[in-house]
């Protein structure tokens, strides 16, 4: 079954400079890799999506995420950040043609002013 | 376009009582999920209904927990008798139906915060 592990459960940036989540996972077959992000009481909104097509994916909001298969990563970037990017992010994962997604832990992203 | 609703946004109950939560999920989406997050955990997987069938209900904890999607529109995820160990958000997404191909993106609710007293 597929998993995902997010590295660092809280990260902390001072606004303006980039950032980096990162998420390892685990898949038997041709994963899908999602990003989504909560802010406080609201519902997960979707970042970007990798199903097979290109391996760097730009999502909204200025944030991309490569995928690299030989090192089984799908970590998140983004190049300088904003008091609004303060939030919490899941990595998910989803096997080809299963809606059934696993969600890693969450990391925190605190943005200092 | 409305979202995935989910009422209520927070219940609080004791140990025994029943709650029933509900969500409509996107007028047309054809799959409907339920996660939890119980607190310091990750969010898991309690069920899948296409339309008003189960697909998959391996999630789910244990016999207290039951869902429901008659008609293939809303649904409720009722817990009866709820236990301490049950407080934690609730989650709902939706999603189009397709056969075939990878996965389409979930549309998730804002949550049920359940907490059992």
């Amino acid at each position: 079954a597929q998993s995902v592990t997010q590295l660092d459960s809280h990260v902390s940036v001072s606004e303006g400079t980039p950032v980096l989540l990162r998420c390892n996972y685990s898949s038997s077959y041709s994963p899908s890799l999602f990003w989504y992000v909560q802010h406080p009481n609201k519902g997960l909104q979707l970042l970007l999506k990798y199903t097979s097509a290109a391996t760097l994916v730009k999502g909204i909001n200025g944030f991309e995420a490569e995928f690299k298969k030989s090192e089984t990563s799908f970590h998140l970037t983004k190049p300088s950040t904003h008091m609004s990017d303060a939030a919490e992010y899941f990595c998910v994962v989803s096997e080809w043609n299963n809606n059934d997604m696993r969600f890693g832990a969450g990391t925190r992203l605190t943005v200092k002013p | 376009e409305a979202g995935v609703t989910q009422f209520p946004s927070h219940s609080v109950i004791e140990k025994g009582q029943t709650v029933t939560l509900r969500c409509d999920p996107i007028s047309g989406h054809d799959n409907l999920y339920w996660y939890r997050r119980v607190m310091g955990k990750e969010i898991k997987f309690l069920l899948h209904f296409v339309k008003e069938s189960k697909q998959d209900e391996s999630g789910m904890p244990n016999n207290r927990f039951l869902a429901e999607r008659t008609g293939g529109t809303y649904s409720t995820l009722k817990v009866q008798p709820a236990e301490l160990e049950d407080s934690g958000v609730y989650f709902c997404a939706s999603s189009v139906l397709e056969a075939g191909g990878p996965s389409y993106e979930q549309y998730f609710g804002p949550g049920t915060r359940l907490t059992v007293t």
